[in-house]
């Protein structure tokens, strides 16, 4: 069974760099139907795209982050990981990874993680 | 960016009732729109793709329509695990954006 385990450091003080890592068990990074995604949550507010990779490196990043994010992929270790740089209390959320097989859309989510951006 | 707006953002109905949620898209999206069922606390859960087919383990009272920049997300029949958030996303083109989430409460 397919499973998605996010991790990272739940505090990151401003402008710094906020580093998350999607662990995949069950199924292979590699597998050539799959995209994988990062969607943000900010408390109490709704689902924010982050970006998608696919195995082969190539990325798809939300135009309001663009400037900010690099998403990258470690096949031989089944994961792929975030870093959100100069990071503002905007930056706020539960972070999700996610699945999606090509042409299609979120269909298995990890738990979330929260990140708070404080000093 | 293709903005997407749900209505009601809160809907209360009772156990058995029939409720629908309306998905707009700003431009045409064809079928390529999801939906999700979210719990406090929880991540997303997955239901509808391609807009109206049903994904494997999700009941069929849940159903959903439409095409172009109209959609809905029907349950038939209200349980009680239903009472949650529901959020519409289109998948059409980048970047993939959600609906701003309807509330469904408890009567």
């Amino acid at each position: 069974q397919l499973q998605l385990q996010e991790s990272g450091p739940g505090l990151v003080k401003p402008s710094e760099t906020l580093s998350l890592t999607c662990t995949v068990s069950g199924d292979s990074i590699s597998s050539s139907s799959y995209y994988w995604g990062w969607i943000r949550q900010p408390p109490g507010k709704g689902l924010e795209w982050i970006g998608n990779i696919y195995y082969s490196g190539s990325t798809y990043y939300n135009p309001s982050l663009k400037s900010r994010v690099t998403i990258s992929v470690d096949t031989s270790k089944n994961q792929f990981s975030l870093r959100l740089n100069s990071v503002t209390a905007a930056d706020t959320a539960v972070y999700f990874c996610a699945r999606l097989p090509v042409n299609d859309a979120f269909d298995i989510w990890g738990q979330g993680t929260m990140v708070t951006v404080s000093s | 960016d293709i903005q997407m707006t749900q209505s009601p953002s809160t809907l209360s109905a009772s156990v058995g009732d029939r409720v629908t949620i309306t998905c707009r898209a700003s431009q045409s999206i064809s079928s390529w729109l999801a939906w999700y069922q979210q719990k406090p606390g929880k991540a997303p859960k997955y239901l509808i793709y391609k807009a109206s087919s049903l994904e494997s383990g999700v009941p069929s009272r849940f159903s959903g329509s439409g095409s172009g920049t109209e959609f809905t997300l029907t349950i038939s029949s209200l349980q009680p695990d239903d009472f949650a958030t529901y959020y519409c996303q289109q998948y059409n083109s980048f970047p993939y954006t959600f609906g701003q989430g309807t509330k469904l409460e408890i009567k």
